[in-house]
């Protein structure tokens, strides 16, 4: 079954730019798209199309990808950014999420 | 404002069942593909299944294959998941989710609140 991989966590200090990094075999052919997901709260889509942003998102919000590693970015990172983070792809009509990586911003 | 509003979860046994129920507003519920996405206390998430706007396509993952059925009503503006043989590891927060599909590419906006549902004795 297809996969897709994050770290488990990142840490940022407020103002600096957060990365957090999304590898799967043959993601180069698929989209990516991320979501944030607070405590108690449901996902929100922030990124879409592996670069594309939802109206309503920040930008210092931004995704990109090289070969089969999908990013992202934030940038200026603020305190309520804070959460939970997952990418997401869609592989023969599955859709599979990664493990989810754990921003902290202190 | 798109809306996306689940019910029906709650507390069964091993081996009962269960329908969950996802009320739509805000949009023409028949243009899309819909999905339930679970996510396990303390755990990530996992896409359940997916219906295409007029039902003749459902795709499941393969831990529910056979238990669960995804369904619709479109004149109802709702969507609907039927969980039998309920499992330990089927406990979980579902959410309803309108999908975007692309010949690359496939995600999720909005999301519902979500809709507990824990399987224990």
């Amino acid at each position: 079954s297809y996969e897709l991989t994050q770290p488990p966590s990142v840490s940022v200090s407020p103002g600096h730019t957060a990365s957090i990094s999304c590898s799967g075999d043959t993601l180069g052919d698929k989209y990516a798209c991320w979501y944030q997901q607070k405590p108690g709260q449901s996902p929100v889509l922030v990124i879409y199309q592996d670069s594309q942003r939802p109206s309503g998102i920040p930008e210092r919000f931004s995704g990109s990808k090289s070969g089969n590693t999908a990013t992202l970015t934030i940038s200026g990172t603020q305190a309520l950014d804070e959460a939970d983070y997952y990418c997401q792809a869609w592989d023969s009509n599955y859709v599979v999420f990664g493990g989810g990586t754990k921003l902290t911003v202190l | 404002e798109v809306q996306l509003v689940e019910s029906g979860g709650g507390l069964v046994q091993p081996g009962e069942s269960l329908k969950l129920s996802c009320a739509a507003s805000g949009f023409t519920f028949s243009y899309y593909w819909m999905s339930w996405v679970r996510q396990a206390p303390g755990k990530g998430l996992e896409w359940v299944a997916n219906i295409k706007q007029d039902g003749s396509e459902r795709y499941y993952v393969d831990s529910v294959k056979g238990r669960f059925t995804i369904s619709r009503d479109n004149a109802k503006n709702s969507l609907y998941l039927q969980m039998n043989s309920l499992r330990a590891e089927d406990t979980a927060v579902y959410y309803c989710a309108r999908d975007t599909l692309h010949i690359r590419g496939w995600w999720f906006d909005p999301w519902g609140q979500g809709t507990l549902v824990t399987v224990s004795s």
